[in-house]
């Protein structure tokens, strides 16, 4: 069974440009979770969605980062304008469901770089 | 808030010594408690966990049980390899709608043959 599939698994672009990664879930599983890690420190949770809805948000910095699930499957994390304190690894996890009994699977991450 | 405190990295050891990787917890109700590693170049993966007190955790020759009078959850493993070398992450994740995993720092680990 394919597990999570994310890219591009690097990306190096300039302050103020736009950037987006994608993230294919597991087949079935129907929660999504974005998390940032920065380097030397553990992920932390960017936005979770079950099917299509965003139900955890809380952590995403809504002034340039915006994501998306359409059809409750594939998603896209946007940045926009990219800053220098953006540079870390995206990870996409996925779960059958939200509940704490279900384990989550990540993805290899891209890693972002920001000059 | 909830939050997790792992020990300092990084860890060098010699094949077929004794690893202890202390994790200790912050956390309002009952958490389950996780440990995920990392090997370079690829994604987390979940390696043992445990969702009550005094129960414990295995996987690959790796212990760790949920210690609630010490809030703890230090990772074991009797003889390690050289294939163990890797970052690993203590956990952890509340019920009760907060379905985020809290992560520690993590630890890296370095088996030298």
């Amino acid at each position: 069974e394919a597990g999570v599939v994310q890219s591009p698994r690097y990306k190096i672009i300039e302050k103020k440009q736009p950037v987006a990664f994608w993230c294919n879930p597991i087949s079935g599983h129907n929660t999504l979770y974005w998390y940032r890690q920065n380097l030397g420190q553990g992920p932390e949770l960017l936005i979770r969605y079950e099917n299509e809805e965003a139900v955890d948000d809380s952590q995403l910095p809504k002034d340039r980062f915006s994501a998306e699930r359409l059809k409750g499957v594939d998603s896209t994390l946007k940045i926009q304008p990219a800053e220098l304190g953006d540079s870390a690894v995206y990870l996409c996890a996925s779960s059958f469901s939200a509940q704490i009994t279900d384990t989550q699977y990540f993805g290899p991450g891209t890693r972002l770089t920001v000059l | 808030g909830n939050s997790v405190t792992q020990m300092e990295g990084p860890v060098t050891l010699s094949e077929e010594a004794f690893l202890t990787i202390n994790c200790t917890y912050t956390a309002t109700g009952y958490p389950s408690l996780f440990w995920y590693v990392q090997y370079p170049g690829e994604g987390l993966q979940l390696l043992l966990k445990a969702t009550k007190a005094d129960d414990k955790g295995s996987n690959k020759g790796f212990e760790a049980t949920y210690r609630k009078e010490t809030t703890s959850f230090h990772l074991e493993k009797g003889s390690v390899q050289v294939s163990d070398s890797a970052v690993y992450f203590c956990a952890l994740r509340r019920g009760q709608g907060a379905q985020k995993l809290v992560f520690g720092q993590g630890t890296r680990l370095t088996i030298n043959p």
